[in-house]
């Protein structure tokens, strides 16, 4: 079974520049999650989507962050524009609701520099 | 809200010794509780879980750990660890079966030979 996949794996940008990451979740998996983790902290939930429709987006910047799931499969999460406290790496993961609880599986990760 | 605190930062530990990675998490009621290890330029990797029932709960890799209620506490243990045991380590809490997650801060094991 594939894993959770990503992409970019790096992206360095300047500040007040946009950046888009794409993820691809297991397949049939129907929860989507994305994090944010700076450098010496735990992940932090920043949006959670069920099919592709938004369960929990309270901790997400809006003003600044924006983030799609079309199909209720591949997902994209964008930042426009982007801020130096923006430096991070996004974790998406992904989850099956049928049973086993709520078993995340990460992606390997985009590591974002903001300049 | 619920909350997770792992009070070490780095642990150092010699190849072949036992390991004890410490967790308290803060939840009203019955958590859902996690262990996640992250290897450098990885995603995070389940290690356990434990939603109810035996309190000592079984994962990959040779870990274990305890869920102590009376201490909120959801200590991470391994008997003999190996040198590709090092990695960050984190604990997680949910509040419901499909809930999302909390992590605590992690913690970075290193491995001395």
């Amino acid at each position: 079974e594939a894993g959770v996949a990503q992409s970019p794996r790096y992206k360095i940008i300047e500040k007040r520049q946009s950046v888009a990451f794409w993820c691809n979740p297991i397949s049939g998996h129907a929860t989507l999650y994305w994090y944010q983790q700076i450098l010496g902290q735990g992940p932090k939930l920043l949006i959670q989507f069920q099919n592709n429709g938004v369960v929990d987006d309270s901790q997400l910047p809006k003003d600044r962050f924006s983030a799609e799931r079309l199909k209720g499969v591949d997902s994209t999460l964008k930042i426009q524009p982007a801020k130096l406290e923006d430096s991070a790496v996004y974790l998406c993961a992904s989850s099956s609701s049928r049973g086993g609880g709520n078993e995340q599986f990460f992606g390997p990760g985009t590591r974002l520099t903001v300049l | 809200a619920q909350s997770v605190t792992q009070p070490d930062i780095h642990i150092t530990v010699s190849e072949g010794a036992s390991l004890e990675l410490r967790c308290n998490y803060s939840y009203g009621a019955t958590p859902y509780l996690f262990w996640y290890v992250q290897s450098p330029g990885q995603g995070l990797q389940l290690l356990l879980k434990y939603f109810s029932g035996d309190t000592l709960v079984q994962g990959i890799k040779g870990f274990e750990a305890e869920f102590k209620r009376s201490q909120s506490s959801f200590n991470l243990r391994k008997p003999s660890v190996h040198w590709s045991d090092a990695a960050e380590y984190f604990c997680a809490v949910g509040t419901g079966r499909y809930s999302t997650l909390t992590f605590g801060k992690g913690t970075m094991l290193l491995v001395s030979p």
